[in-house]
Protein backbone atom coordinates (compact mmCIF):
# COMPACT_ATOMS: atom_id res chain seq x y z
CA UNK A 1 0.00 0.00 0.00
CA UNK A 2 1.83 3.28 -0.97
CA UNK A 3 0.97 5.70 1.14
CA UNK A 4 3.06 8.57 -0.76
CA UNK A 5 2.78 8.74 -4.42
CA UNK A 6 4.64 10.05 -7.22
CA UNK A 7 3.36 9.71 -10.28
CA UNK A 8 5.83 11.06 -12.90
CA UNK A 9 9.02 8.92 -12.28
CA UNK A 10 10.52 12.00 -14.65
CA UNK A 11 10.21 15.65 -15.36
CA UNK A 12 12.57 18.09 -17.83
CA UNK A 13 12.37 21.28 -17.71
CA UNK A 14 14.50 24.20 -19.39
CA UNK A 15 16.90 26.60 -17.19
CA UNK A 16 14.92 29.62 -16.01
CA UNK A 17 11.68 28.08 -16.15
CA UNK A 18 9.34 26.91 -13.38
CA UNK A 19 10.02 23.15 -12.15
CA UNK A 20 6.61 21.50 -10.90
CA UNK A 21 6.51 18.35 -9.05
CA UNK A 22 3.76 17.19 -7.66
CA UNK A 23 2.79 14.47 -4.77
CA UNK A 24 -0.54 12.92 -3.51
CA UNK A 25 -0.97 10.74 -0.24
CA UNK A 26 -3.84 8.71 0.68
CA UNK A 27 -3.21 8.88 4.60
CA UNK A 28 -5.26 11.30 5.72
CA UNK A 29 -3.93 11.76 9.20
CA UNK A 30 -0.01 12.52 7.85
CA UNK A 31 0.32 16.14 9.29
CA UNK A 32 3.67 17.39 8.50
CA UNK A 33 5.57 16.65 4.76
CA UNK A 34 8.95 17.12 3.31
CA UNK A 35 10.43 17.73 0.33
CA UNK A 36 14.23 15.82 -0.33
CA UNK A 37 16.73 16.14 -2.60
CA UNK A 38 18.93 13.19 -3.74
CA UNK A 39 22.12 13.76 -6.00
CA UNK A 40 23.64 10.45 -7.23
CA UNK A 41 25.71 8.04 -5.15
CA UNK A 42 24.73 10.41 -2.52
CA UNK A 43 22.35 10.36 0.70
CA UNK A 44 19.42 12.62 0.26
CA UNK A 45 19.30 15.83 1.63
CA UNK A 46 16.19 17.74 3.20
CA UNK A 47 14.93 20.50 1.29
CA UNK A 48 11.56 22.46 2.72
CA UNK A 49 9.24 21.22 4.77
CA UNK A 50 5.36 21.94 5.46
CA UNK A 51 2.91 21.69 8.96
CA UNK A 52 -0.47 20.76 8.15
CA UNK A 53 -1.77 23.78 9.48
CA UNK A 54 -0.12 25.69 6.61
CA UNK A 55 -0.75 25.81 2.65
CA UNK A 56 2.26 27.38 1.48
CA UNK A 57 5.74 27.59 2.96
CA UNK A 58 8.53 29.45 0.49
CA UNK A 59 12.37 28.85 0.99
CA UNK A 60 14.42 30.90 -1.53
CA UNK A 61 12.93 29.50 -4.77
CA UNK A 62 11.42 26.48 -3.38
CA UNK A 63 8.02 26.69 -2.18
CA UNK A 64 5.79 24.02 -1.55
CA UNK A 65 2.24 24.29 -1.74
CA UNK A 66 -0.11 21.64 0.22
CA UNK A 67 -3.60 21.08 -0.92
CA UNK A 68 -5.28 18.78 2.21
CA UNK A 69 -8.63 18.59 0.84
CA UNK A 70 -6.82 16.67 -2.22
CA UNK A 71 -3.99 15.12 -0.52
CA UNK A 72 -1.87 16.69 -2.75
CA UNK A 73 1.66 18.13 -2.18
CA UNK A 74 4.16 20.16 -5.00
CA UNK A 75 7.16 21.70 -4.77
CA UNK A 76 7.61 24.54 -7.11
CA UNK A 77 11.37 25.15 -7.89
CA UNK A 78 11.67 29.25 -9.98
CA UNK A 79 13.84 29.63 -11.54
CA UNK A 80 15.27 25.97 -12.51
CA UNK A 81 18.87 25.70 -12.60
CA UNK A 82 20.90 22.98 -14.14
CA UNK A 83 22.08 22.02 -10.19
CA UNK A 84 18.66 21.46 -9.52
CA UNK A 85 19.15 17.85 -11.58
CA UNK A 86 18.42 15.56 -9.06
CA UNK A 87 15.73 12.99 -7.90
CA UNK A 88 12.84 14.52 -5.44
CA UNK A 89 11.33 12.66 -2.89
CA UNK A 90 8.12 13.64 -1.28
CA UNK A 91 8.10 12.61 2.48
CA UNK A 92 5.41 12.47 4.90
CA UNK A 93 4.76 11.88 8.40
CA UNK A 94 2.19 11.61 11.81
CA UNK A 95 -1.00 10.02 12.30
CA UNK A 96 -1.11 6.36 12.46
CA UNK A 97 2.64 6.30 11.18
CA UNK A 98 3.51 7.39 14.34
CA UNK A 99 6.13 10.10 13.48
CA UNK A 100 7.71 7.39 10.83
CA UNK A 101 8.54 9.56 7.43
CA UNK A 102 6.83 7.44 4.73
CA UNK A 103 8.77 8.46 1.28
CA UNK A 104 7.42 8.67 -2.38
CA UNK A 105 8.79 6.72 -5.04
CA UNK A 106 11.12 9.93 -6.49
CA UNK A 107 10.69 12.18 -9.46
CA UNK A 108 14.06 12.64 -11.46
CA UNK A 109 14.07 15.97 -12.39
CA UNK A 110 16.74 17.26 -15.48
CA UNK A 111 17.39 21.12 -15.81
CA UNK A 112 18.32 21.62 -19.71
CA UNK A 113 20.60 24.50 -20.35
CA UNK B 1 31.18 19.71 10.64
CA UNK B 2 31.35 16.03 9.80
CA UNK B 3 28.32 14.82 7.93
CA UNK B 4 26.69 11.37 8.31
CA UNK B 5 29.63 8.42 8.00
CA UNK B 6 29.18 4.84 6.53
CA UNK B 7 31.00 2.36 5.23
CA UNK B 8 31.84 0.10 3.69
CA UNK B 9 30.49 2.26 0.24
CA UNK B 10 30.06 -0.65 -1.85
CA UNK B 11 30.07 -4.15 -1.14
CA UNK B 12 29.79 -7.21 -3.16
CA UNK B 13 28.88 -10.71 -1.43
CA UNK B 14 27.78 -13.98 -2.63
CA UNK B 15 24.15 -15.46 -1.43
CA UNK B 16 23.95 -16.77 2.34
CA UNK B 17 27.06 -14.89 3.28
CA UNK B 18 26.87 -12.55 5.93
CA UNK B 19 27.39 -9.09 5.68
CA UNK B 20 27.86 -5.59 8.01
CA UNK B 21 27.55 -1.95 7.56
CA UNK B 22 28.52 0.42 10.09
CA UNK B 23 27.38 4.39 10.69
CA UNK B 24 28.16 7.09 12.63
CA UNK B 25 26.35 10.13 12.94
CA UNK B 26 26.67 13.45 13.54
CA UNK B 27 27.82 14.25 16.62
CA UNK B 28 25.47 15.39 19.60
CA UNK B 29 22.59 13.60 17.54
CA UNK B 30 20.39 11.33 19.79
CA UNK B 31 18.72 9.46 17.15
CA UNK B 32 19.79 7.62 14.14
CA UNK B 33 17.65 5.43 11.74
CA UNK B 34 18.80 2.59 8.99
CA UNK B 35 16.81 2.98 5.79
CA UNK B 36 16.40 0.25 2.86
CA UNK B 37 16.38 1.78 -0.30
CA UNK B 38 15.41 -0.54 -3.42
CA UNK B 39 16.00 0.48 -6.90
CA UNK B 40 13.45 2.98 -8.17
CA UNK B 41 11.82 3.33 -4.58
CA UNK B 42 11.76 5.72 -1.84
CA UNK B 43 14.16 5.10 1.28
CA UNK B 44 11.87 2.51 3.72
CA UNK B 45 12.75 2.77 7.59
CA UNK B 46 14.36 -0.63 9.08
CA UNK B 47 14.91 0.63 12.60
CA UNK B 48 14.81 4.16 15.09
CA UNK B 49 17.32 4.24 18.00
CA UNK B 50 16.62 7.06 20.39
CA UNK B 51 20.48 7.08 22.13
CA UNK B 52 20.94 3.07 22.89
CA UNK B 53 17.34 2.14 22.63
CA UNK B 54 15.63 0.31 19.57
CA UNK B 55 12.29 2.25 19.79
CA UNK B 56 11.07 1.40 16.44
CA UNK B 57 12.41 -1.88 14.71
CA UNK B 58 8.77 -2.75 13.39
CA UNK B 59 9.94 -2.91 9.78
CA UNK B 60 13.50 -4.83 10.44
CA UNK B 61 13.10 -8.58 9.11
CA UNK B 62 14.28 -9.98 12.72
CA UNK B 63 15.55 -13.36 11.49
CA UNK B 64 18.37 -12.31 9.41
CA UNK B 65 18.49 -8.70 10.33
CA UNK B 66 20.32 -7.24 13.48
CA UNK B 67 21.55 -3.95 14.62
CA UNK B 68 23.10 -2.37 17.40
CA UNK B 69 23.74 0.96 18.98
CA UNK B 70 26.38 0.53 21.68
CA UNK B 71 27.03 3.60 23.82
CA UNK B 72 24.32 5.78 21.64
CA UNK B 73 27.26 6.72 18.85
CA UNK B 74 27.95 4.85 16.22
CA UNK B 75 25.44 1.53 14.72
CA UNK B 76 26.20 -1.50 13.16
CA UNK B 77 23.52 -3.42 11.23
CA UNK B 78 24.24 -6.89 10.06
CA UNK B 79 22.33 -9.73 7.61
CA UNK B 80 22.91 -13.15 8.38
CA UNK B 81 22.52 -14.88 5.96
CA UNK B 82 22.57 -12.56 3.00
CA UNK B 83 19.42 -13.26 0.17
CA UNK B 84 19.10 -12.69 -3.57
CA UNK B 85 16.74 -9.52 -2.77
CA UNK B 86 18.54 -8.18 0.24
CA UNK B 87 20.33 -6.25 -3.22
CA UNK B 88 19.93 -2.69 -2.38
CA UNK B 89 21.03 0.72 -0.52
CA UNK B 90 21.08 0.89 2.97
CA UNK B 91 21.33 4.34 4.35
CA UNK B 92 22.06 5.29 8.29
CA UNK B 93 20.20 8.97 8.71
CA UNK B 94 20.63 10.91 12.40
CA UNK B 95 18.95 14.12 13.82
CA UNK B 96 18.88 15.84 16.81
CA UNK B 97 15.28 14.16 18.39
CA UNK B 98 12.36 13.27 17.02
CA UNK B 99 11.11 12.63 12.61
CA UNK B 100 10.14 16.44 12.46
CA UNK B 101 13.88 17.43 13.11
CA UNK B 102 15.94 17.39 10.06
CA UNK B 103 17.04 13.82 9.30
CA UNK B 104 20.66 14.26 7.77
CA UNK B 105 21.39 10.94 5.58
CA UNK B 106 24.67 9.17 5.06
CA UNK B 107 25.96 8.56 1.46
CA UNK B 108 24.64 4.98 2.05
CA UNK B 109 26.14 1.76 0.96
CA UNK B 110 25.31 -0.42 -1.99
CA UNK B 111 24.77 -4.07 -1.33
CA UNK B 112 25.17 -6.56 -4.10
CA UNK B 113 24.33 -10.34 -3.42
CA UNK B 114 25.46 -12.66 -5.64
Amino acid sequence: DQQVKQNSPSLSVQEGRISILNCDYTNSMFDYFLWYKKYPAEGPTFLISISSIKDKNEDGRFTVFLNKSAKHLSLHIVPSQPGDSAVYFCAASGGGSGDKLTFGTGTRLAVRP
Amino acid sequence: EAGVVQSPRYKIIEKKQPVAFWCNPISGHNTLYWYLQNLGQGPELLIRYENEEAVDDSQLPKDRFSAERLKGVDSTLKIQPAELGDSAVYLCASSLGSYRDEQFFGPGTRLTVL
